[in-house]
């Protein structure tokens, strides 16, 4: 059974960079799959950030207007999403996912970010 | 890119069936039949339900369709039990290769 936990720090400072890891198990990510990022900011709806693959190409939202870089760890089975340049509209729960073809097929249970001073 | 439309709450009484619609520009559906939709259950991790407009994963019950028609998904919750109170994400795969969401339908059992 897949599954995917995210950590990171609660509270980033404004215009610092928002660091997260989201933690893998249950299948390797030496070989296979697509790995992304979704946040959801307090009371909306959800806005996906971006994906990267086993061979480390990425894709990302444009809305994100190159603040957002992902990475991917296959030694260690993680991936992480690092965002800068943070303002409170970053505030949000982060969720990580494993892709399916054109879906988010397994998500992690999600990690409240919040960008105060 | 817009959010895809939802309605922001659907009720039912338990045993009815409900459909969530979720609305878009022809442009958000893409060339793909990519629909697909998640259900955020209090307490839980967000979990997929349905995938490519009408398939279900493993372990979904046969209660939940999807269907979409136009530039308008459904997705259809059969013989509504309590536990299917939560809030559901359309998501689709757009022709400008972005992920777009939908803005949510909470679904409450009566």
């Amino acid at each position: 059974q897949v599954q995917l936990q995210e950590s990171g720090p609660g509270l980033v400072k404004p215009l610092g960079t928002l660091s997260l890891t989201c933690a893998v198990s249950g299948v390797s990510m030496k070989t296979t799959g697509w790995w992304g990022w979704v946040r959801q900011p307090p009371g909306k709806g959800l806005e996906w950030i971006g994906e990267t693959s086993h061979t480390g190409s990425v894709h990302y939202n444009p809305s994100l207007k190159g603040r957002a870089s992902l990475s991917i760890n296959k030694s260690e089975n993680h991936f992480s999403l690092n965002l800068t340049s943070v303002t409170a509209a970053d505030t949000g729960v982060y969720f990580c996912a494993r892709m399916g073809f054109y879906n988010f097929r397994t998500w992690g249970h999600g990690t409240l970010v919040t960008v105060s001073s | 890119q817009s959010a895809l439309t939802q309605p922001a709450s659907v009720s039912g009484s338990p045993g009815q069936s409900i459909t969530l619609s979720c609305t878009g520009a022809s442009s958000d559906f893409g060339t793909y039949d990519s629909v697909s939709w998640y259900q955020f259950h209090p307490g839980k991790g967000p979990q997929l339900i349905i995938f490519d407009v009408n398939d279900r994963p493993s372990g979904v019950p046969d209660r939940f369709s999807g269907s979409k028609s136009g530039n308008t998904a459904s997705l259809t919750i059969s013989g509504l039990q309590s536990d299917d109170e939560a809030v559901y994400f359309c998501s689709s795969y757009t022709s400008s290769s972005v992920y777009v969401f939908g803005t949510g339908t909470m679904v409450s059992v009566l």
